[in-house]
């Protein structure tokens, strides 16, 4: 069974560039999270999509968006880049709706270099 | 306050030893409880999950949970030098698919 798939893996952009990162969720997982990893501030949620549809969002900026689409499949944009915006930035899928709870599982990630 | 929270070490153990990691949590209402091992460059693995109060077996790994005094650990026994890496704590609600992690253990498996 493959599992969560993010693309590109690297990357590096220009302050005041956007970017598009693409993640596939494991066959079945119906939630999709982002997650944004840096050394200062650890790993911190930036929004989960279920069914195409945004369930949580985290404490970022406007700058920073996404969405689902219907085979669940997400993307993540980040717009007007900063330096500040440089990150390992992790997509994680789960079945959701588990009664025995809610198992989530990481992408390899996509790192983004803000120069 | 952090909601979760974990000394940040670093922790350094013999190998063969057993490694002892801690996390304590702010939030009641948490439900599910995670593991996740990260190697320096990689993305996080899932090495274990607990959902009840006791202790939960898989190989040389046991988590611990008690929720009475809102803390979850993890217990390495035999320990090797592949596991040195950074633990990751995390917690969410039932429901809920947003995980909010602790800061991590650094841990170093000395041979």
């Amino acid at each position: 069974k493959a599992g969560v798939t993010q693309t590109p893996r690297y990357l590096i952009k220009t302050r005041g560039q956007q970017v598009t990162l693409s993640c596939s969720p494991i066959s079945g997982h119906r939630s999709v999270s982002w997650y944004q990893q840096t050394p200062g501030q650890g790993l911190q949620f930036l929004f989960e999509y279920f069914s195409e549809t945004q369930r949580n969002k985290g404490n970022f900026p406007g700058r920073f968006s996404g969405r689902q689409f219907s085979n669940s499949r997400s993307e993540m944009n980040v717009s007007t880049l900063e330096l500040g915006d440089s990150a390992l930035y992790l997509c994680a899928s789960s079945l959701s709706g588990s009664p025995s709870g809610n198992t989530i599982y990481f992408g390899e990630g996509s790192w983004l270099t803000v120069v | 306050q952090k909601e979760v929270e974990q000394n940040s070490g670093p922790l350094s153990v013999p190998e063969g030893a057993i490694a002892s990691l801690n996390c304590t949590y702010s939030d009641r209402v948490s439900q599910s409880f995670f593991w996740y091992r990260q190697y320096s460059g990689k993305s996080p693995e899932l090495i274990m999950s607990i959902y009840s109060n006791g202790d939960k077996e898989d190989g040389r790994f046991t988590a611990q949970l008690n929720k009475a005094s809102q803390y979850v650990s993890l217990l390495i026994r035999d320990s090797q030098p592949s596991d040195s890496a950074t633990y990751l704590c995390a917690v969410n609600e039932v429901g809920n698919e947003k995980l909010t992690f602790g800061t991590g253990t650094r841990l170093t498996i000395i041979p």
